[in-house]
């Protein structure tokens, strides 16, 4: 089964403009998100997270929030830039500390 | 301060063998922890080691072992591979007692199998 959901594979966006990668959880213990970025040849490097007591996390020009009742969580990168395009993994945080990931989104921002 | 480090870098064997990844933990790293990333998902857990114990375990079967080696480096022993095993092999590594977030990971091994 699948706990961690990220229904798109891919996403196009222009330089400047708003990306908006969309990630679903079943689990409601989950108590810590994370979002993963990944470029191909290296190993995800970890981007922005939010604990579950909270809606937003901001840090520069990444925001994750998070809709506990939905299970639902976004990440916004404002404004995109041609270097951000890679493949974005969204995380859960079980309650042994192991990690659950999503299937994955290709974002690709055009100059 | 070296990052985490895996090899090799590509690999194919033929169903049924057997196959050795390694990796070696960031500095100052004691846990490790495995996961595989087939085709088009996201990388799973495979299981954690730390003090050269098992700490966890993903929904993998018992051909796939692992260990811990007292400078921290970790093996990935996968048994009877089969096809599906074909995957990107990620190791990452942190202090126990860390958030998830402080997890490194390494560039990963791609294992073929034919």
């Amino acid at each position: 089964d699948q706990q961690v959901k990220q229904n798109s594979p891919s996403l196009s966006v222009q330089e400047g403009r708003i990306s908006i990668l969309n990630c679903d959880y079943t689990n409601s213990m989950f108590d810590y998100f994370l979002w993963y970025k990944k470029y191909p040849a290296e190993g995800p490097t970890f981007l922005i997270s939010i604990s579950s007591i909270k809606d937003k996390n901001e840090d520069g020009r990444f925001t994750v929030f998070l809709n506990k009742s939905a299970k639902h969580l976004s990440l916004h990168i404002v404004p995109s830039q041609p270097g951000d395009s890679a493949v974005y993994f969204c995380a859960a945080e079980n309650q042994g500390g192991k990690l659950i990931f999503g299937q994955g989104t290709e974002l690709s921002v055009k100059p | 301060e070296t990052g985490v480090t895996q090899s090799p870098t590509h690999l194919i064997k033929t169903r049924g063998q057997q196959v050795t990844l390694r990796c070696s933990s960031q500095s100052g790293h004691n846990t490790v922890s495995w996961y595989q990333q087939a085709l088009g998902q996201g990388p799973q857990f495979i299981f954690q080691y730390y003090r050269e114990e098992e700490n966890g375990r993903g929904n993998f079967p018992p051909r796939f072992s692992g260990l811990q080696f007292p400078n921290y480096s970790s093996e990935l022993n996968v048994n009877a591979l089969e096809l599906d095993d074909s995957a990107l092999y990620l190791c990452a590594s942190n202090m126990r007692g860390q958030g998830s977030y402080e997890q490194y990971f390494g560039p990963g091994t791609r294992l073929t199998v034919t």
